[in-house]
């Protein structure tokens, strides 16, 4: 079965610094991966995705993600935050046979400050 | 329009009542999903449908009843619910899933609260 787990509900970062939100992952086939972002009162929108291409996937609004199967990672970094980076970030991995039935992490929240 | 609409945003309701939840998607899909989003709680996918027809029924109660009567629009009637059945119900399509491309194109979300 498949699974995700999102280390830490709550990052909170100060603007310019480095963003970094933890994901790791179980998976009996080899995974798709995703990224998916939510801000307030909105539904959720793709971020970036791995689909067993490009270890190191880019996204948008300056977001990247890199997959590392020895450590069952996918890790979402952003060099610099920004203030409209604030918002819910979601993990999601692939269910096994279940094309695109996702299975999703609980979620980090990521505060900006000045 | 934007791509997945979902109707009400808010909607609460007695645990006696009668509703449904609204999505109609406007991109061409023909897969389309509702998710349940509750606090604290990673989202929980309730029912996907494939072609009108459903695929998946992830053991939700049947209180929740899905209708898909075309591609582009998806329904959800509640009936007789519990206040732990308050949430945010986010619906999403997808190009046919034949493929994992993993691209769920989501709604706004309906927020539900049962009193």
């Amino acid at each position: 079965a498949q699974s995700v787990t999102q280390l830490g509900s709550h990052v909170s970062v100060s603007e310019g610094a480095l963003v970094l939100l933890r994901c790791n992952y179980s998976s009996s086939v080899p995974p798709y991966l995703f990224w998916y972002v939510q801000y307030p009162n909105q539904g959720l929108q793709l971020l970036l995705k791995y689909t067993s291409a490009a270890t190191l996937v880019k996204g948008i609004n300056g977001f990247e993600a890199e997959f590392k199967k020895s450590e069952t990672s996918f890790h979402l970094t952003k060099p610099s935050a920004h203030m409209s980076d604030a918002a819910e970030y979601f993990c999601a991995v692939t269910a096994s046979g279940g094309y695109n039935k996702l299975i999703f992490g609980a979620g980090t929240r990521l505060a900006v400050h000045p | 329009e934007t791509g997945v609409t979902q109707t009400p945003r808010h909607l609460v309701m007695g645990m006696t009542n009668k509703k449904s939840l609204k999505c109609e998607q406007h991109l061409g899909h023909n897969a389309m999903y509702w998710y349940k989003q509750s606090a604290k709680k990673p989202l929980e996918l309730m029912f996907v449908y494939n072609f009108k027809e459903q695929t998946e029924n992830n053991s939700v109660p049947s209180r929740f009843s899905p209708e898909c009567p075309n591609s582009s629009h998806l329904f959800l009637h509640l009936h007789t619910l519990q206040p732990e059945d308050s949430a945010l119900y986010l619906c999403a399509s997808s190009q046919d899933g034949g493929r994992r491309t993993g691209e769920l194109f989501f709604g706004e979300g309906s927020r539900l609260t049962v009193l």
